[in-house]
C-alpha cells in the first residue's frame, strides 16, 4: 500500500524558516517525481513544487520560488520542503503527492493527508 | 503563467448527469487531470490523461477536452460524489502546474 507521511508542520513567526518531510513507503520512491501541493484554510489546491525522480528537474510556484527549497533523498525514501522568509500566506496545510511518473506531470495518484503549517507572529 | 478557470459552484439532482468545466491556454496543449476532493480529507485523483480512472474510480465518472476546455463529467451522479472537484495541467510557459480553482459539487 503506498504511504506519503508529512511531518513538520507547527506555529512558525513570519521570516522564519520550517523544514517539511515527507516519508514514502509501499513503492519505489526512486522511481518517481513527487510534489508538495498546499492549501490555505477554506481555499483550494496551490501546486508548490515538483522534483523529478533523480532530482534533475526541479520547478517552483512564483509565489515561493527564491524562498523555498525542494530536495529527495532516494535512499531514505524521503522527500523535503525547505521553506525560509515565512509569511503568513504561506499558511496552509501542505500535502506531499506522489507523481504518475518520473517526470514532473499533472498526474498525482497518491497524497499524503497533510502537515498544517501557520504563519503567525 | 497560465491559469485555469472554473465555475465555483454547480449542483446537479441525484441520478442525473453533470459536467464541471475547466478552461485555460494551456488546456490547448495538455490534457487535464481532475481531483475530488471532500471536506477534511486529502484529494483522490479521479481522472488524468485522455480519458484515463485510476483503478477504484467509478465507471460513472469520464474526461474530455476541446480546445481551452476540459471537462468531468459524471454520469448518474451519487450523494457520495459531493465534493469539490480541482483541475490541473501544465503551465504553457515556465516549468510550471497550476490547478484551477476548484468547483464545489452539490448533489440534490
Amino acid at each position: 500500500e503506498v504511504q506519503l507521511v508529512e511531518s513538520g508542520g507547527g506555529l512558525v513567526q513570519p521570516g522564519r524558516s520550517l523544514r517539511l518531510s515527507c516519508a514514502a513507503s509501499g513503492f519505489t520512491f526512486a522511481d518517481y517525481a513527487t510534489h508538495w501541493v498546499r492549501q490555505a484554510p477554506g481555499k483550494g489546491l496551490e501546486w508548490v513544487s515538483g522534483i523529478t525522480w533523480n532530482s534533475g528537474n526541479i520547478g517552483y510556484a512564483d509565489s515561493v520560488k527564491g524562498r523555498f527549497t525542494i530536495s529527495r533523498d532516494n535512499a531514505k525514501n524521503s522527500l523535503y520542503l525547505q521553506m525560509n522568509s515565512l509569511r503568513v500566506d504561506d499558511t496552509a496545510v501542505y500535502y506531499c503527492a506522489k507523481d504518475i511518473g518520473y517526470i514532473s506531470s499533472p498526474t498525482f495518484d497518491h497524497w499524503g493527508q497533510g502537515t498544517l503549517v501557520t504563519v503567525s507572529s | 503563467s497560465s491559469e485555469l478557470t472554473q465555475d465555483p459552484a454547480v449542483s446537479v439532482a441525484l441520478g442525473q448527469t453533470v459536467r464541471i468545466t475547466c478552461q485555460g491556454d494551456s488546456l490547448r496543449r495538455y490534457y487535464a487531470s481532475w481531483y475530488q476532493q471532500k471536506p477534511g480529507q486529502a484529494p483522490i485523483l479521479v481522472i488524468y490523461g485522455k480519458n484515463n480512472r485510476p483503478s477504484g474510480i467509478p465507471d460513472r465518472f469520464s474526461g474530455s477536452s476541446s480546445g481551452n476546455t476540459a471537462s468531468l463529467t459524471i454520469t448518474g451522479a451519487q450523494a457520495e460524489d459531493e465534493a469539490d472537484y480541482y483541475c490541473n495541467s501544465r503551465d504553457t510557459i515556465d516549468n510550471h502546474l497550476v490547478f484551477g480553482g476548484g468547483t464545489k459539487l452539490t448533489v440534490l
